[in-house]
């Protein structure tokens, strides 16, 4: 999964309950995204960071939170307000040349679950 | 909103080349056509992206048509291994993000 790792690769949630993924990359790129992917659906934004210390959300960012102090992690924190969690989380960087070329590499994925 | 057309599956033999179709008539001059594959629960991979130019590398030939408006992936030997959902995407140039459609289901059947 070319120098992304993500943890837990299960994460169980309780009612109420915030819960924050782990996204590492040892890659040295400068931006990074989450993703949340619903089963038989394709891959949908939650927020993105393109340098450190700074984020943009994404298409779904309601109930979601990040951080990113440092340009090799990049944490995502379902929050309570997040009313269907359930879903498989994908963390991914990006490599960009000066021409403008780019390529995602994504992590193994987090798959989070409600109890 | 949809920028590409794809069919929901396909089968295939093993050993034989796999030619997937993507659709994206209303492409403009400044994106790209990127194809990603996602085996069954894991992340993405990239396999292959190009311009207007056809481009090989060591997993596959994308072959896009003069007028851009459509692309095909081709895996020159399938193998089982290759079974996943190949998404097709357009994205313009220094865009932010990637936005993944339901792609085409492959199956590699022995």
């Amino acid at each position: 999964d070319g120098g992304i790792t993500q943890s837990p690769k299960y994460l169980f949630r309780k009612e109420g309950q915030n819960v924050t993924l782990s996204c590492e990359q040892n890659l040295n790129h400068d931006a990074m995204y989450w993703y949340r992917q619903d089963p038989g659906q394709g891959l949908r934004l939650i927020y993105y960071s393109q340098i450190v210390n700074d984020f943009q959300k994404g298409d779904i960012a309601e109930g979601y939170s990040v951080s990113r102090e440092k340009k090799e992690s990049f944490p995502l924190t379902v929050t309570s307000a997040q009313k269907n969690p359930t879903a498989f989380y994908l963390c991914a960087s990006r490599f960009q040349t000066s021409a403008g070329d780019e390529t995602q590499y994504f992590g193994p994925g987090t798959r989070l679950l409600v109890l | 909103d949809a920028k590409t057309t794809q069919p929901p599956s396909m089968d295939c033999a093993e050993g034989r080349a796999a030619n997937l179709p993507c659709n994206h008539s209303t492409i403009s001059g400044n994106e790209y056509v990127y194809w990603y594959r996602q085996i069954h629960s894991q992340g993405p991979q990239y396999i292959i992206h190009g311009l207007k130019n056809n481009e090989t590398n060591e997993m596959a030939s994308l072959i896009i048509t003069e007028d851009r408006k459509s692309s095909t992936l081709i895996l020159p030997h399938a193998t089982l291994r290759d079974t996943a959902v190949y998404y097709c995407i357009v994205r313009p140039r220094y865009d932010y993000k990637l936005s993944f459609g339901a792609g085409t289901t492959v199956t590699v059947r022995a």
